[in-house]
């Protein structure tokens, strides 16, 4: 079965410190992992997925598939950043996705 | 913004009341999906569909129903039979070839039960 984990409801950093929100997932077979984001009254977007091995805001996920982990990390945080973050998971070919509960990002000045 | 609309933002329902939410995109997009938004619970899959006049349950279709009669529209019926109705629906869409699995959403409806 696929199950997204995200570990922390919410994250509380100031402006300008480290960022992790943590992901991990479990999947039998080759997983495509994404990161949606969901600013404060706007629709939820993707940011990032890991088959474009992309920096988007400055935002950066690595599959691990050893620790089964696709953890999104910034290294500089902004407050634009606040808002609510998903990781979602699909198998190859067309399959629906599935996401975890969400990690809600506050950061502070 | 655009490509995916949902109407209406907000609706309100009496308890024993079936109700259809909107959806519609102009994306060309081959599949669609609705999903469920609760606190602390995430999105979760109630239906979805990967071409017209063919939809699939998700993990929580009961007490929901859809309709896929058009490649731009795929409206969901709250029924009666739904328990806990009250949430924020999101619908998506996403094409089924190349880019596969990114999924776009509309700006989503909140549904509250009286």
């Amino acid at each position: 079965a696929q199950r997204v984990t995200q570990p922390e409801k919410l994250l509380s950093v100031f402006k300008g410190a480290p960022v992790e929100l943590k992901c991990n997932y479990s999947y039998s077979g080759s997983p495509e992992l994404f990161w949606y984001v969901q600013y404060s009254r706007q629709r939820l977007q993707l940011l990032l997925r890991h088959i474009s091995r992309e920096s988007i805001k400055g935002f950066t996920a690595d599959l691990n598939k050893g620790e089964t982990s696709f953890h999104l990390k910034k290294p500089f945080a902004q407050e634009e950043d606040s808002a609510m973050y998903y990781c979602a998971l699909s198998g190859t070919g067309f399959q629906k996705l599935v996401f975890g509960t969400g990690t809600r990002l506050l950061v502070s000045p | 913004d655009g490509g995916i609309t949902q109407s209406p933002k907000y609706l309100f329902r009496k308890e024993g009341q079936n109700v259809t939410l909107s959806c519609e995109q102009n994306l060309n997009h081959d599949a669609m999906y609705w999903y469920r938004q609760d606190p602390g619970q995430g999105l979760r899959l109630i239906y979805y569909s990967q071409i017209v006049n063919d939809f699939q349950k998700g993990d929580i279709a009961e007490g929901y129903s859809v309709s896929r009669e058009k490649k731009e529209s795929f409206p969901l019926t709250v029924t009666s039979a739904q328990k806990n109705p009250t949430a924020f629906y999101l619908c998506a869409s996403s094409p089924t070839s190349g880019t596969l699995n990114e999924q776009f959403f509309g700006p989503g409806t909140r549904l509250t039960v009286l």
